[in-house]
């Protein structure tokens, strides 16, 4: 079964700063990858996906993310977040063929005005 | 993208009860997801709901214990049978999409006394 790494589960940082949240997933063989958020309140929401193609893939909100297949990983960044973009971040990874999603335990981003 | 709602939106029940929670999706749909995201934890998949057939359950959630009804492509039911304090959770339905996305309902938030 696959299984999903994050780390740093508290970022705080300053409007206008860099985010960059990692994840790492183990399952050797080919998988579909994917960023959800969760604003305060609200529901979870794809930020991003990834399942062939360009390893870098753009999402909403100025998010993107790099799928590094030698690393098994799949970075979020954004270049500039603002206070908006609060919220908790979760990676998430089935492999291809099966719609069962895996998890990453999330990362709480407190961005300060 | 699907439209989901789930009820209630949350609760507060007794040791021992059971509590059912529905989740109805605005379109049809092949696949959904029961799953529980406990404290501090990242979301964990119970079992699939499959349209009529008995669910397909992940180790460690027994029917028994999480009983799910599927009578049609847009609605489905969790029920938490004989709850515990451990059980206090919340606890998300999902719908499959195209390229194996999921969209995720608003999440019942259950306290078990």
């Amino acid at each position: 079964a696959q299984s999903v790494s994050q780390h740093n589960h508290h970022v705080i940082l300053s409007e206008a700063a860099s985010l960059e949240l990692g994840c790492n997933y183990s399952y050797g063989g080919t998988v579909n990858l994917f960023w959800y958020v969760q604003y305060p309140g609200q529901h979870l929401q794809l930020l991003l996906k990834y399942f062939s193609g360009d390893p870098l893939v753009k999402g909403i909100k100025g998010f993107e993310a790099e799928f590094i297949k030698s690393k098994f990983s799949f970075n979020l960044r954004k270049p500039s977040v603002q206070w908006s973009d609060t919220a908790e971040y979760f990676c998430a990874v089935n492999a291809r063929g099966n719609n069962r999603l895996a998890f990453g335990k999330g990362n709480q981003v407190v961005v300060i005005p | 993208s699907a439209v989901i709602s789930q009820k209630p939106s949350r609760d507060i029940c007794q040791r021992g009860t059971s509590l059912t929670i529905q989740c109805q999706v605005d379109s049809q749909v092949t696949m959904m997801f029961w799953y529980r995201q406990q404290p501090g934890q990242s979301l964990t998949l119970i079992a699939t709901a499959n349209q009529g057939s008995e669910a397909t359950y992940e180790s460690g959630f027994v029917i028994d214990k999480f009983p799910i009804s599927r009578p049609n492509l847009t609605f489905s039911t969790l029920t938490v049978s004989n709850m515990s304090p451990e059980d206090s959770s919340i606890y998300l339905c999902s719908v499959g999409r195209q390229f194996y996305e999921q969209y995720f309902g608003p999440g019942t938030r259950l306290t078990v006394t």
